[in-house]
């Protein structure tokens, strides 16, 4: 089956610095991603739908300018948190779909740990 | 509005007892309904969906559209089936893929 891949699986960052995360569809072209924050043994909350070639799409009540998004190519979107506080501190993930639309295809997330 | 309710957070059962993760959907048209599942440190992937009425792992999940349902199943439970179960609807039949998650249901499964 088709494989996203997210880099880095985890990072440790001072608060204040911004943080890049990669989400790149390994054997098959993605136009559209979508990131989600997950909290432990909670649900996944949608933050953004990365388009290709056009702007990121934000759910209510996510800062665009705090999560900056860019989908650079169609196996490629990243999510940058700048300034992160410890409140960013969480397990992010991305998603990609299947041609047929409805299977999504996850990455193995990244773990952001904000001292 | 368009919902996904799974009212149970955790889910405990002992080996070999049936089981039973409940959905409720709240949604105008016809739905497509997906369960995905979350083993420890693996990351999410699809279990099964309601269009192909399979079983998957001894699972079976059954669209009841009068009750707005899509509860996941299996007779005999075993201990490789603790993780995560997300319930999901796809509001945009065969495209988007923004799927709307239900807030999961960890299944602990008890030797």
């Amino acid at each position: 089956g088709a494989v996203v891949s997210q880099h880095p699986s985890r990072v440790i960052c001072k608060s204040g610095t911004s943080v890049k995360i990669e989400c790149r569809s390994l054997d098959f072209q993605a136009t559209t991603m979508f990131w989600y924050r997950q909290f432990p043994k909670q649900s996944l909350m949608l933050m953004a739908t990365s388009n290709e070639g056009s702007k990121a799409t934000y759910e209510q009540g996510v800062e665009k300018d705090k999560f900056l998004i860019n989908h650079a190519s169609l196996t490629l979107s990243t999510l940058t948190v700048t300034s992160a506080h410890p409140e960013d501190s969480s397990f992010y993930i991305c998603s990609a779909p299947s041609t047929s639309g409805g299977i999504l295809f996850f990455g193995p997330g990244t773990r952001l740990t904000v001292l | 509005a368009q919902r996904v309710t799974q009212p149970e957070k955790l889910l405990s059962v002992f080996k070999g007892a049936p089981v039973e993760l409940k959905c409720n959907y709240s949604y105008s048209g016809s739905p497509e309904l997906f369960w995905y599942v979350q083993y420890s440190r693996q990351r999410l992937q699809l279990l099964l969906r309601h269009i192909s009425r399979e079983s998957i792992k001894g699972f079976t999940a059954d669209l009841n559209k009068g009750e707005t349902s899509f509860h996941l199943k299996k007779p005999f439970a075993q201990e490789e089936d603790s993780a995560m179960y997300y319930c999901a609807l796809n509001p945009l039949r065969n495209q988007g893929g923004k799927l709307i998650f239900g807030q999961g249901t960890e299944l602990s499964v008890k030797p």
